[in-house]
């Protein structure tokens, strides 16, 4: 049990579909991130979060949009999703300063058919 | 702009047997911060450890070993006498210092198969 919950754990959906991701935390912590895990590429950063407020879009396309609604929570919603999507999306939070780690959750593995 | 290579994408080891995962960075930050990270087939990261860019000190936490030698920006992880648990792929990762949160940048991983 890492305090990082995400669900759900898997999930398949065609390209016209919209779903949501959620990922919640009992840490106390007052960041929170999404990455995106693909096998071709590292792990890379895709949203952060401070105290609900969107401190970075790492170029991500609009397709996929978050939302914090507060300090534990946090959602990806999908839709218009292309097959190329197909990767593990892990949540992670921590606290603000740079020199304290992250925890990670399990992460959704999204499938786009 | 940051940077984090490990350049070994997959070792193979028998057990007990003694094994050095490679991490070298760029930055252009005085200040930074390293990790290690482990990912079972569970998915999930799991941290290891975190080091300060002004903290040269090695670090040794059972049998895993921690060498950060700023002289040639690298940060190499080792397990000795390494078990079939420790199957898993490892990360190293690289965060500036700021106070808008701990953004990680990633190497490609390396993949650690221990065999019986």
């Amino acid at each position: 049990e890492t305090g990082v919950t995400q669900t759900p754990r898997h999930l398949v959906m065609g390209m016209t579909n919209k779903k949501s991701l959620k990922c919640e935390q009992h840490l106390g912590h007052n960041a929170m991130y999404w990455y995106k895990q693909s096998a071709k590429k590292p792990l890379e950063l895709m949203f952060v979060y401070n105290f609900k407020e969107q401190t970075e879009n790492n170029s991500v396309p609009s397709r996929f949009s978050p939302e914090c609604p507060n300090s534990s929570h946090l959602f990806l919603h999908l839709h218009t999703l292309q097959p190329e999507d197909s990767a593990l999306y892990l949540c992670a939070s921590s606290q603000l300063l740079g020199n304290t780690e992250a925890f990670f959750g399990q992460g959704t593995r999204l499938t786009v058919v | 702009a940051q940077k984090v290579t490990q350049a070994q994408t997959e070792i193979s080891v028998v057990e007990k047997e003694d094994v050095t995962l490679d991490c070298v960075y760029e930055t252009r930050d005085t200040t930074y911060y390293l990790f290690w990270y482990k990912q079972p087939p569970s998915g999930e990261l799991v941290f290891l450890i975190r080091r300060n860019s002004f903290d040269e000190q090695n670090e040794i936490s059972g049998r895993y070993s921690w060498n950060f030698q700023k002289s040639t920006s690298s940060f190499n992880f080792t397990i000795t006498a390494s078990q079939v648990v420790d199957s898993a792929v490892y990360f190293c990762a690289l965060s500036e210092n700021n106070n808008a949160g701990n953004m990680l940048t990633f190497g490609g991983g390396t993949r650690l198969m221990v065999k019986p």
